[in-house]
């Protein structure tokens, strides 16, 4: 079965620049999420789709960031413009059950290491 | 709301031998689930054990074992025989709703 995918693994990018990323999940997976993982703290949830559809985006800097899970399969993450402090890493997971499922298992992508100068 | 705290930001193991990494967290919720991921320098998540908290058992994963203590909300991963593959960074976990909360991490190293 194939896991979590995230393309691209690095990004380089100035600050006020814009950047977009992608993830396919586990075929079948109902739900969603993307973290940002600043360096030497655990992740944070950004935003949480079921389907294509929004469950939890509070965490999400709606000024400069967005998400689309279009068709319910594959999503993007955009940051527009970008800011030194969106240095990060980007993880996409997915999980197989309906949000709210306390026994939902998220599996992880390798995630993408943005790096804004 | 709920929160998870490690308060073992590194931890060093004898390869062979065992450790514990400790956890904490905050609920007033009386049934969820707890999770222990390990994140090696691939950056790759990967879920190594997972505890329900209406379960009395601790859960058992092979070398890795966990120490649930319901009343104290303590969660802490026992590992057995540790090996050099091991050495990662560990995060606790807390499912909030189908999110997951995740701790600081704890960064373990395994001496030859």
């Amino acid at each position: 079965e194939a896991g979590v995918a995230q393309s691209p693994r690095y990004k380089i990018i100035e600050k006020r620049q814009s950047v977009a990323f992608w993830c396919n999940p586990i075929s079948g997976h109902a739900t969603l999420y993307w973290y940002q993982q600043i360096l030497g703290q655990g992740p944070k949830l950004l935003i949480q789709f079921q389907n294509n559809g929004v469950v939890d985006d509070s965490q999400l800097p709606k000024d400069r960031f967005s998400a689309e899970r279009l068709k319910g399969v594959d999503s993007t993450l955009k940051i527009q413009p970008a800011k030194l402090e969106d240095s990060a890493v980007y993880l996409c997971a997915s999980s197989l059950l309906g949000s709210g499922s306390l026994a939902d298992t998220q599996y992880f992508g390798p995630g993408t290491r943005l790096t804004v100068l | 709301a709920q929160t998870v705290t490690q308060s073992q930001p590194e931890m060093s193991v004898q390869e062979a031998e065992t450790v514990t990494l400790s956890c904490t967290y905050d609920t007033s919720e009386s049934d969820y689930y707890l999770f222990w991921y390990k994140q090696p320098p691939s950056r790759q998540m990967i879920l190594v054990i997972r505890q329900e908290a209406y379960k009395q058992q601790n859960a058992t994963e092979n070398r890795f074992s966990v120490n649930f203590q319901k009343a104290a909300k303590s969660f802490s991963l026992k590992i057995s025989d540790s090996q050099l593959g091991d050495a990662a960074m560990y995060f606790c976990a807390y499912n909030q709703g189908g999110k997951l909360i995740f701790g600081q991490g704890t960064e373990l190293s395994v001496k030859p």
